[in-house]
């Protein structure tokens, strides 16, 4: 079965660390762009970070610049989002969603993690 | 930065009647690569529409894209009770790739 299941969603103090995982199966991940967008609650749909095939491509939403960082193993068919320095505005659902080859709508969703960032 | 703005936000039906939502972008999208999602409550988004009107795979053919430029138009031609949810545009091609901040289309 085609699917991305993320784990890794936690509730986290002000300032704190996160990373998330997403795994891919019944698909040729290594082919495939790659991305996380958020949900905060109650709210819209907000794109945060693309990676290319091979990771030598990356691109971030201007709010977590610096802070998060998006990479994959290939070997393992897995895709990463690493959070620093979370605030509470980054609270929301993240979802894994691969990118359409070769062109760039989401085709594949995750079903999403949860990440809450409270003291 | 592309900016969506969709409208409206809240569109009130009965089922069987027609559905026209509006995406409107600025500057304009280039190659129509524009997207359609719908999201019902504790689910993630579905893919519908992409290339401003080519249907998704298993996507009901009551389900119709247009537009080009700034202005995109997802249409619903009768609507299902499964319909009544919320539907969001999405620009594609390079980033960042925006979203429009979705319209909530209710059950009247």
């Amino acid at each position: 079965e085609v699917q991305l299941v993320e784990s890794g969603g936690d509730l986290v103090q002000p300032g704190g660390s996160l990373r998330l995982s997403c795994a891919a199966s019944g698909f040729t991940f290594s082919n495939y762009w790659m991305s996380w967008v958020r949900q905060a609650p109650g709210k819209g749909l907000e794109w945060v970070a693309s990676i290319k095939q091979d990771g030598s491509e990356k691109n971030y939403v201007d709010s977590v610049k610096g802070r998060f960082t998006i990479s994959r193993d290939n070997a393992k068919n897995s895709l990463y989002l690493q959070m620093n320095s979370l605030r509470a505005e980054d609270t929301a659902v993240y979802y894994c969603a691969r990118y359409s080859s070769p062109s760039w709508y989401i085709d594949l969703w995750g079903r999403g993690t949860l990440v809450a960032v409270s003291s | 930065e592309i900016v969506l703005t969709q409208s409206p936000g809240t569109l009130s039906l009965s089922p069987g009647e027609r559905a026209t939502l509006s995406c409107r972008a600025s500057p304009s999208v280039t190659s129509n690569y524009l997207a359609w999602y719908q999201q019902k409550p504790g689910q993630a988004p579905r893919l519908l529409i992409y290339g401003a009107s080519s249907r998704a795979t298993g996507i009901p053919d009551r389900f119709s894209g247009s537009g080009s430029g700034t202005d995109f138009t997802l249409t619903i031609s009768r609507l299902e009770p499964e319909d009544f949810a919320v539907y969001y545009c999405q620009r594609y091609g390079s980033a960042p790739n925006t979203f429009g901040q979705g319209t909530k289309l209710e059950i009247k």
